[in-house]
């Protein structure tokens, strides 16, 4: 299917867990953007991606890591869950010099 | 930095009523995009309708229209005719024209407005 997907849909998991969830788009865009949804904060920023090989952090970035080996792919990883970062995470893509963005379905992830 | 303000937690209208969502935004830019989401209950972040800000002319996609007034940084969001199906969270957002400060054309939100259309 085209399109940007993540996995999983939902995660439960307990604190100081370690969690990676995926993010694959089919598009071949340039950038890619990881955010949290929080009720009373919006979309945060939490890291994102101009090519492979090329990360930055966004407004949110304290204990998450992302890696950019492939342009399709962009995880990213919560090395010692905790409770606060229990929240819904939205990746996105956008092509070189275009406007538009793509956001993928969404993971809710909760942390016990 | 650029913020985006949505001064409206909640907003309820009438079947078939017109329905106006505020934001406002501050930038110290002369040009960059603004981006009005719509999330259902899916999740899904669905994109109604963007303006560009050195366009004078309002955005208009079908039942959605934009009041873009750029010396105010006010982007109001109106929904003619609304349907149930109009209920969702509303998201605006802002994205700077260049890749200015070193971020790569992230969309910067404001916290949403819950809208509710009753029957």
């Amino acid at each position: 299917d085209a399109g940007i997907t993540q996995s999983p849909r939902y995660k439960i998991t307990e604190t100081g867990r370690q969690v990676t969830l995926m993010c694959h788009q089919t598009w071949s865009h340039s950038y890619m953007f990881w955010y949290r949804q929080d009720l009373g904060h919006g979309l945060r920023l939490i890291y994102y991606s101009a090519a492979a090989d090329i990360t930055d952090k966004g407004e949110v970035p304290d204990g998450y890591v992302v890696s950019r080996s492939k342009t399709e792919n962009f995880p990213l990883t919560l090395e010692s869950a905790t409770r606060s970062q229990t929240s819904v995470y939205f990746c996105a893509s956008r092509g070189q010099g275009d406007y538009g963005y793509t956001f993928g379905s969404g993971t809710r992830l909760t942390v016990v | 930095a650029q913020t985006v303000t949505q001064s409206q937690p909640e907003m309820s209208v009438q079947e078939a009523e017109t329905v106006t969502l505020s934001c406002t935004y501050d930038t110290s830019e002369s040009d960059y995009y603004l981006f009005w989401y719509k999330q259902p209950p899916s999740r899904q972040m669905i994109l109604v309708i963007r303006q560009e800000a050195y366009k004078q002319q309002n955005a208009t996609e079908n039942r959605f229209s934009v009041n873009f007034q750029k010396a105010a940084k006010s982007f109001s969001l109106k929904i003619s005719d609304s349907q149930l199906g109009d209920a969702a969270m509303y998201f605006c957002a802002y994205r700077s024209f260049m890749n200015y400060g070193g971020s790569q054309g992230n969309l910067i939100f404001g916290k949403g407005t819950k809208l509710s259309v009753k029957p």
